[in-house]
Parts: structure tokens; C-alpha cells; sequence
């Protein structure tokens, strides 16, 4: 079967760092998404991962390694904004997105 | 419209009746899908369509039903609600084709009684 594996929630202090890991095992693989939920708002893209290695986008950071099946994105200088779920979303053979519960992330002042 | 748009924002509806969620779109994107948000789970893929006039199925089809008449629109019908319905529905287009992105309406929050 196909799943998408990252933690449930998460704490960090506004101004830190912090690093959601999302493991994989699907049917295929073209390409890994991150995207930021809100409470009560739909999901908005944040990062896409084809080829290993980190992609960089001012205080985001995502980074993808195929063969162990891992990505991670990482929130750098957090603000009280930050505070959502980020769901970790891959495509699978059928070029349809496989979807993660998501990780909730608590940002405390 | 400015991007995705869907129609009703929220619903309470009693077990047996028929619901059409709407969707439409003003990006001319060729690929449209329908998904469901339940907590603790991830977005689960109801329906989808690559283009006008072609429409597939994704991990939970049953009990629902779409059309995709023109680019712009993609409804979803609830043909006979049923409790389990009771969920978040989310409304996305994409312009298709590799590294593209996904956008999403703002949701429909139904509730099935």
C-alpha cells in the first residue's frame, strides 16, 4: 500500500528552528510537495522536491532524498504566523498526490 | 471570480437527500479534483478530471459522482447522503504537467444528520 508518515504535532518557540520530517513508501514517485494549512483554511503550496538535494525559499527549506524515501522541511526564524499544519503530499505513478495526516505545529512565544 | 471558488461554504443535510457541491475556476487549468479532509487524516482523493469532458476516480468514489462539462466548472453530487459523508470537501485545480503545483477553493464543510 501506499503511505505518508509524519508526526502528528510539533512545538517550537517564535524565532527557532524547526524540521518536519515526512517518510514515504508509495507507487512510484514524481515529485514531493509541502503545503501550509491554517485552521479552517484550505492548503496552500509551499515547495516542490523532484531531484535530491535542498530547495531554498527565504525561511523555508525543503530537502528530499528518493532513496531513503525522506523529506524534511525545515522553518527558519519561526513567527507566531507559522502556527498550522503542514502536509507533506507526494505523486505517485498516476500522477495523483498521496496525501499525509499532516503535522500540527504549535509556535509558543 | 478570482481563482477557485466554491459554493455552499457550509451545509447541514439530512441522510437521503442529493447535494451538489460546486466548484469553479477562472485560471483555465486542465486538471481538476475533488478531495475530502477528515481530522486525522490526510486529503483523500473523491474524484478527479485531466481535462474537459474526462473524469476518473480516485481512492474514495463511492457515493460520489462529478461531470466535467467545460473547463471551468466540476461539480460533485451526493446522490443519497449518507452520516459517513460528514466532511470537509476541498475544490483544487492544476495547470497539469510536471512540477505543477496544486490550488484550492476554500472548502465546503458538510454535515450529514
Amino acid at each position: 500500500g501506499q503511505n505518508i508518515d509524519q508526526p502528528t504535532e510539533m512545538t517550537a518557540t517564535e524565532g527557532a528552528i524547526v524540521q518536519i520530517n515526512c517518510t514515504y513508501q508509495t507507487s512510484g514517485f514524481n515529485g514531493l510537495f509541502w503545503y501550509q494549512q491554517h485552521a479552517g483554511e484550505a492548503p496552500t503550496f509551499l515547495s516542490y522536491n523532484v531531484l535530491d538535494g535542498l530547495e531554498e525559499k527565504g525561511r523555508f527549506s525543503s530537502f528530499l532524498s528518493r532513496s531513503k524515501g525522506y523529506s524534511y522541511l525545515l522553518l527558519k526564524e519561526l513567527q507566531m504566523k507559522d502556527s498550522a499544519s503542514y502536509l507533506c503530499a507526494v505523486r505517485d505513478s498516476n500522477y495523483q498526490l498521496i496525501w499525509g495526516a499532516g503535522t500540527k505545529l504549535i509556535i509558543k512565544p | 471570480i478570482a481563482g477557485i471558488t466554491q459554493a455552499p461554504t457550509s451545509q447541514i443535510l439530512a441522510a437521503g437527500r442529493r447535494m451538489t457541491l460546486r466548484c469553479t475556476q477562472d485560471m483555465r487549468h486542465n486538471a481538476m479534483y475533488w478531495y475530502r479532509q477528515d481530522l486525522g487524516l490526510g486529503l483523500r482523493l473523491i474524484h478527479y478530471s485531466n481535462t474537459a469532458g474526462t473524469t476518473g476516480k480516485g481512492e474514495v468514489p463511492d457515493g460520489y459522482s462529478v461531470s466535467r462539462a467545460n473547463t471551468d466548472d466540476f461539480p460533485l453530487t451526493l446522490a443519497s447522503a449518507v452520516p459517513s459523508q460528514t466532511s470537509v470537501y476541498f475544490c483544487a485545480s492544476s495547470p497539469g504537467g510536471d512540477g505543477h503545483e496544486q490550488f484550492f477553493g476554500p472548502g465546503t464543510r458538510l454535515t450529514v444528520l
